[in-house]
């Protein structure tokens, strides 16, 4: 069964850059997205951005000019890059492998599983 | 980018019938998955796709979809399910959530 643990440091001073890696246990990790979620204190989901294994990327168009999501086959780890943090970057930080399935009728996709979540807070 | 859009709360006595819904053009050609978070965990898959329950998760939960709006449903709600409903799609700039739906059983 696939596990995905992640970590990174959790108190940020604003300007500093956010750094979040999370590995992959159990299972594949070709032919699958991975995606960085965050969640504000009391606030909803919000998609960060994904990759690949091939390193083929998407962003969020809000957060795109801060965001770097790279990945090391080798280690079957991706990680998160935020820089220039402010106090509205403080959330609880997840990753999660993305299943995206397609048939000729319909498209679908799921988030499963998930990282335990990191809380990142960015404080002067 | 598109967005979705659900009901901030919605309530449901103890054994009835709840439908959460979600509305967003995306949905048209992609089907929504769906996740519960209950406070301090992370969120769990409940449904995806047409209507696909992960396994572990009571056959009370399913979902549909119809147009532009993708809708959860849970069929004798159960005090346990009360938490924070998400639904999720996908666009041309990539994945999108709802803004949450509390779903409250009194």
């Amino acid at each position: 069964q696939v596990q995905l643990q992640q970590w990174g440091a959790g108190l940020l001073k604003p300007s500093e850059t956010l750094s979040l890696t999370c590995a992959v246990y159990g299972g594949s990790f070709s032919g699958y997205y991975w995606s960085w979620i965050r969640q504000p204190p009391g606030k909803g989901l919000e998609w960060i951005g994904e990759i690949n294994h091939s390193g083929s990327t998407n962003y969020n168009p809000s957060l795109k000019s801060r965001v770097t999501i790279s990945v090391d086959t080798s280690k079957n780890q991706f990680s998160l890059k935020l820089s220039s943090v402010t106090a509205a970057d403080t959330a609880v930080y997840y990753c999660a492998r993305d299943v995206e399935m397609a048939t000729i009728v319909a498209r679908w996709g799921r988030f499963d599983p998930w990282g335990q979540g990191t809380l990142v807070t960015v404080s002067s | 980018s598109s967005e979705l859009t659900q009901d901030p709360a919605v309530s449901v006595a103890l054994g009835q019938t709840v439908r959460i819904t979600c509305q967003g053009d995306s949905l048209r050609s992609y089907y929504a998955s769906w996740y519960q978070q209950k406070p301090g965990q992370a969120p769990v898959l409940v449904i995806y796709g047409k209507n696909n329950r992960p396994s572990g998760i009571p056959d009370r939960f399913s979902g549909s979809s119809s147009g532009n709006t993708a809708s959860l449903t849970i069929t004798g709600a159960q005090a346990e399910d009360e938490a924070d409903y998400y639904c999720n799609s996908r666009d041309s700039s990539g994945r999108v959530f709802g803004g949450g739906t509390k779903l409250t059983v009194l």
